[in-house]
């Protein structure tokens, strides 16, 4: 059984603060992970992707992932209330992505 | 660029009617093509996959059914709904470059 476990949260944080998002996954094998936003009522839409360990940054956002520790994150810096989302990290295996419950964000003006 | 398009967007049925929501991709030829299901507070499930035309791969057992008659269509289908089948369901196809998801807009579907 492939498994990604996130805490459904919700984080909350005020405006201007750093947001860290948590992701584990239980396949050792697993060489892709991706972070997607989703709001409410809506379809995800991809933030990130990751391939390699160690970090990956794209403006605000910063994507790490340890493999030997099979873990995953996202960091968001400088966060608005527009980031207040559901933030849902998937991992791919073989042709197939499968997804964590998701974090629930809240960015407090 | 390619698009994916759901429909209908919204529905409401009794329990036990019948269920069809359809899928087409464009701009594209041959995707790997997906149907998740999302309940209320949940994270994705992932319901079917399909490689090619009449190429159908369940991951989970339930009343629903998929079928792919044609390239870039995807089509969800139930003879009898059960009020557990109500949640939000989206298509995806998968870009092999990156591996990443294009979701569609969705479908949510209410069993009364």
């Amino acid at each position: 059984q492939k498994e990604v476990e996130q805490n459904s949260g919700p984080l909350s944080v005020p405006e201007g603060a750093i947001a860290s998002l948590n992701c584990t996954y239980s396949d050792r094998g697993s060489q892709s992970f991706f972070w997607y936003r989703q709001y409410s009522g809506k379809s995800p839409e991809l933030i990130m992707f990751i391939y390699s360990n160690g970090d990956k940054e794209d403006g605000r956002f910063t994507a790490q992932l340890n493999k030997a520790s099979q873990y995953v994150s996202l960091l968001i810096r400088d966060s608005q209330p527009s980031d207040s989302a559901t933030y849902l990290c998937a991992v791919r295996y073989g042709n197939k992505l499968v997804f964590g419950a998701g974090t629930i964000l809240r960015v407090k003006s | 660029s390619q698009t994916i398009h759901q429909w209908p967007a919204t529905l409401v049925q009794p329990v036990g009617s019948p269920l069809s929501l359809e899928c087409t991709v464009e701009g594209t030829s041959n995707p790997n093509l997906y149907w998740y299901r999302q309940a209320a507070g949940r994270g994705l499930q992932l319901l079917f996959y399909s490689v090619g035309i009449g190429q159908i791969s369940s991951e989970v057992p339930q009343n629903l059914s998929a079928s792919r008659p044609q390239d870039r269509q995807f089509i969800l289908s139930s003879k009898k709904l059960l009020l557990s089948d109500s949640g939000f369901y989206l298509c995806a196809w998968i870009n092999w470059g990156t591996g990443e998801l294009f979701f569609g807009e969705g479908s949510r579907l209410t069993v009364l």
